[in-house]
């Protein structure tokens, strides 16, 4: 069966520092990987999203980026982080047609 | 564009009592439909989907059934526990999309004992 995995479970970062969150996932190959984000009591934005290795497509501008270098890593980084960065980060993975997701625990990431 | 539409939260309701969390939805064709369950703290796990008009999907005692000429996928249980307090989202994937799911703002429900 096929399990996805997201760390760290809770980060506090200073504004300014620089952010590396990794999503894998096991039991399937070639997956679609996805970052969201969900704001305090909010709704899901997509952030990216990746179809390859070193495929990257990016929905929202933003501080943020995301990088895929194994077939099933996912990681979303950023140089310096925003007060506006915090949220609760989603990893979701699906089939190459897309069907449904799968998403991960989530990283619960607070800047100060 | 397509869009999904969910009614807002929260939703308060007693033990055993009957839900219904509604949602429609906009898009061309026959889109394929989800709903999802976040509990407190955790990710998203998809709870049902139908893929065609009048498809109904069910999991865990709730229910949704895929009606084309209301545009609708309202989700339904019978008799409500605590264990269900969540957020729940209505999420469709457009029939031309291979990789996006559009999602419902999600609605929060709360069952008090």
């Amino acid at each position: 069966s096929q399990t996805i995995h997201q760390w760290p479970a809770t980060l506090v970062q200073p504004v300014g520092s620089p952010l590396s969150l990794e999503c894998t996932v096991e039991g399937t190959s070639n997956p679609n990987l996805y970052w969201y984000r969900q704001a305090a009591g909010r709704g899901l934005q997509l952030l990216f999203y990746s179809v390859g290795i070193g495929q990257i497509s990016s929905e929202v501008p933003q501080n943020l980026s995301a990088s895929r270098p194994q077939d099933r890593q996912f990681i979303l980084s950023s140089k310096k982080l925003l007060l506006s960065d915090s949220g609760f980060y989603l990893c979701a993975w699906s089939g190459t047609s897309g069907y449904e997701q799968y998403f991960g625990p989530g990283t619960r990431l607070t800047v100060t | 564009g397509d869009s999904v539409t969910q009614m807002e939260g929260p939703v308060t309701l007693s033990e055993e009592a009957f839900l219904t969390i509604n949602c429609t939805y906009t898009a061309t064709g026959y889109p394929s439909l989800f709903w999802y369950v976040q509990y407190p703290g955790e990710g998203l796990q998809l709870l049902l989907k139908a893929t065609k008009a009048d498809d109904k999907g069910s999991n865990k005692g709730f229910e949704a059934t895929y009606r084309k000429e209301t545009t609708s996928f309202h989700l339904e249980k019978g008799s409500v526990q605590v264990s269900d307090s969540a957020v729940y989202f209505c999420a469709l994937r457009a029939p031309d999309s291979n990789y996006q799911l559009i999602w419902g703002a999600g609605t929060k429900l709360i069952i008090k004992p």
